[in-house]
């Protein structure tokens, strides 16, 4: 049972280089995020998805784009790295059953660096 | 603006001590208050939850206080162990609302050393 797998692990990436960041879950959760975490600011959202071919802006959306083509994987994209985007990133899954969610799951994580 | 306020940002506490972290909140929509243990090199793991209808939830050696009027609600860890020792965040969301996904707001975390 595997959860949420986010693949790689750790990257370096010189300014002005674009990447790929796969998150993927075996939950068949229906909601998926991106989060970053940054020393002493906590958690922040940046895009996030409620469901296949759906994605929505999160509190620090800027220079990173998403989609998710299939259920199971959410992906994150820097099309032009900076080095304010260096950060550890979070993928989460959940689901919900009537009118209540359950099941925030996060990934193991994926440290960027930009240099 | 920050929704969640979370102090303090470490502590350290001897080995069978009460550790307390506390947060507040100013969105009285949030309707669901789970606190996150995340040890170095490891994604966040939900750690126990409070919903706003109860004041008090405890799940063995840690508790939940959650104080509806005051809009804060608190971790206590009783008989602390080094084992303990971790960054806790303390988050809110609405989650059962029916709007579809539930996007937590995180306090900026504490962390906690637990010395023996």
């Amino acid at each position: 049972n595997a959860g949420v797998t986010q693949t790689p692990k750790f990257r370096v990436l010189k300014t002005g280089q674009s990447m790929t960041l796969l998150c993927a879950q075996d939950m068949n959760h229906e909601y998926m995020y991106w989060y970053r975490q940054d020393p002493g600011m906590g958690l922040r959202l940046i895009h996030y998805s409620v469901g296949e071919g759906t994605t929505a802006k999160g509190e620090v959306p800027d220079g990173y784009n998403v989609s998710r083509l299939k259920k199971q994987n959410f992906l994150l994209g820097l099309e032009s790295a900076a080095p304010s985007q260096t950060s550890v990133y979070f993928c989460a899954s959940s689901y919900s059953k009537g009118l209540t969610n359950y099941g925030y799951t996060f990934g193991s994580g994926t440290r960027l660096t930009v240099v | 603006q920050q929704q969640v306020k979370q102090s303090p940002q470490s502590l350290i506490v001897q080995k069978g001590g009460i550790s307390i972290i506390n947060c507040a909140y100013e969105n009285t929509a949030f309707d669901y208050f789970p606190w996150y243990q995340q040890f170095p090199g490891k994604g966040p793991a939900l750690l126990i939850a409070i919903r706003p209808d109860v004041s008090e939830k405890k799940e063995g050696r840690f508790t939940i206080s959650f104080n509806k009027s005051a809009k804060q609600f608190s971790l206590h860890i009783m008989d602390s162990q080094p084992g303990d020792s971790a960054t806790y965040f303390c988050a809110a969301t609405i989650a059962y609302s029916g709007a579809g996904s539930y996007q937590l707001t995180f306090g900026k975390g504490t962390k906690l050393s637990v010395i023996p």
